[in-house]
This record gives C-alpha cells, structure tokens and sequence, in this order.
C-alpha cells in the first residue's frame, strides 16, 4: 500500500536523451510536488501543483517540463538531459491547506552518462 | 541562501540516551516547521511538525522545540534506539503565495545510535 509511489527508481541514461518519471499517490491529495536533492543533499523544490495546476516553478530550465493529467498523478519529462542533472529526484504530495505535512516517495536516482 | 541551516554534519549517541538534533532558519515568514527522517535509498518520512504559535510538541519520543526570537528548533529523541539511525532533515513553510506551497529543507543531520 504505497502511499506515494514512483517509478522508475533507477534511470541511467546518455546526455542528450528525453525521459519521463511517473508519480502517483493514493492518499486523497490536492497538492503535489517535485524536489531534486543535488550531490550536495540539499534537497530543492522545483514544481507545485495544487488541483493539476502549476503553482510553483522553482526557476527549473524548461528542458523540464511537469504534468499533472489529475490530482493523483504528476509526471516529470526531461529533455535533452545535461551531467547537471544527475540527481535524486522525489516526489512528494500534501492538502494544500493548512499546516499540513508533506509524504515523500523513495526517490527516482537519475544518472546521465 | 541558506534559509534552514542545521550545522552538525552527524551526531553520535549511546542507545537509551538523548539525541538532541538542532535546525536554525532566518526567514521570518516561516511559520511551521518540520522533522523528516531518512534511511538510504528511501524517502523521507514525516516525523513531527510544530506551528510557530507553540513552542513544544510532543510525539511518544519526539519532542520538538521552537524558539521563535532565536530563530532556532530542535529535536530531541529520548531514549535513542539503534533504529534511529538515519539523516534527520529539519523543514520549514511559510504561509503565504507560493511559500505556502513548499517546504525549505536544511542540510540534514546523519544519527548514528551506537549499541
């Protein structure tokens, strides 16, 4: 019964490549998000959604590009993938109203050869 | 630009003692703060929240602390279990637009409970 799931969970690839993650969450939220943690660990919002629209772009190239077909899917599409890139990339969701916490999947690790 | 910071890299500790985990911010609009644990190849995993209209929240044995004229918070975990080893993640929301929104992660702090 996971709560917030993605996949792949390992995705290596060569530069300049196209590739999709899919994140689905199975807890009744409005709001989900995508955050990057760099080699350094700092992890780093880069998209909001709240009700499939876009809330927050965290300045993300827009070789990046988020879908949200409905309030329990976001998908990540990267284009024309950069070294830069190599992240571990989680998916989170949340209610958007209130303090309310946020529930992260496992990660999808990106490696760009 | 570091908004949360949380100084020590990793923290040891013997099993049954306290851990006390620190997290500084200085964005003033911050007004709830979180605790994420994390295992290797996991996400994070919600832990306790605390809003800046308390100053302590208490979960069976997580405590958090917030002192909002220092601009400072922490977690203590008593007594600390082999199974507490984990990066623990400091997280803070602000409650306006786009700050709503999302969560400003700290560094994080490695836990290690020694047997």
């Amino acid at each position: 019964d996971t709560a917030v799931s993605q996949t792949p969970k390992y995705l290596v690839t060569q530069m300049g490549n196209d590739k999709s993650i899919k994140c689905e969450q199975n807890l009744g939220h409005d709001t989900m998000y995508w955050y990057k943690q760099d080699s350094k660990k700092f992890l780093k919002i880069m998209f909001s959604y709240n009700n499939k629209e876009l809330i927050i772009n965290e300045t993300v190239p827009n070789r990046f590009s988020p879908k949200s077909p409905d309030k329990a899917h976001l998908n990540l599409h990267i284009n024309s993938l950069e070294l830069g890139d190599s992240a571990v990339y989680f998916c989170a969701s949340s209610f958007g109203v209130g303090n309310q916490p946020q529930h992260f999947g496992d990660g999808t690790r990106l490696s760009i050869l | 630009d570091q908004q949360v910071k949380q100084n020590s890299p990793s923290l040891s500790v013997q099993e049954g003692r306290i851990s006390i985990l620190n997290c500084d911010y200085t964005n003033s609009m911050f007004d709830y703060f979180l605790w994420y644990k994390k295992y290797p190849a996991e996400g994070p995993t919600f832990l306790i929240s605390i809003s800046s209209i308390k100053d302590k929240n208490e979960d069976g044995r997580f405590t958090v602390f917030l002192n909002k004229s220092a601009k400072h918070l922490s977690l203590h975990i008593v007594p600390s279990q082999p199974g507490d080893s984990a990066v623990y993640f400091c997280a803070a929301k602000g409650n306006s637009g786009g700050s709503n929104y999302k969560l400003t992660f700290g560094k994080g702090t490695l836990l290690t409970v020694n047997p």
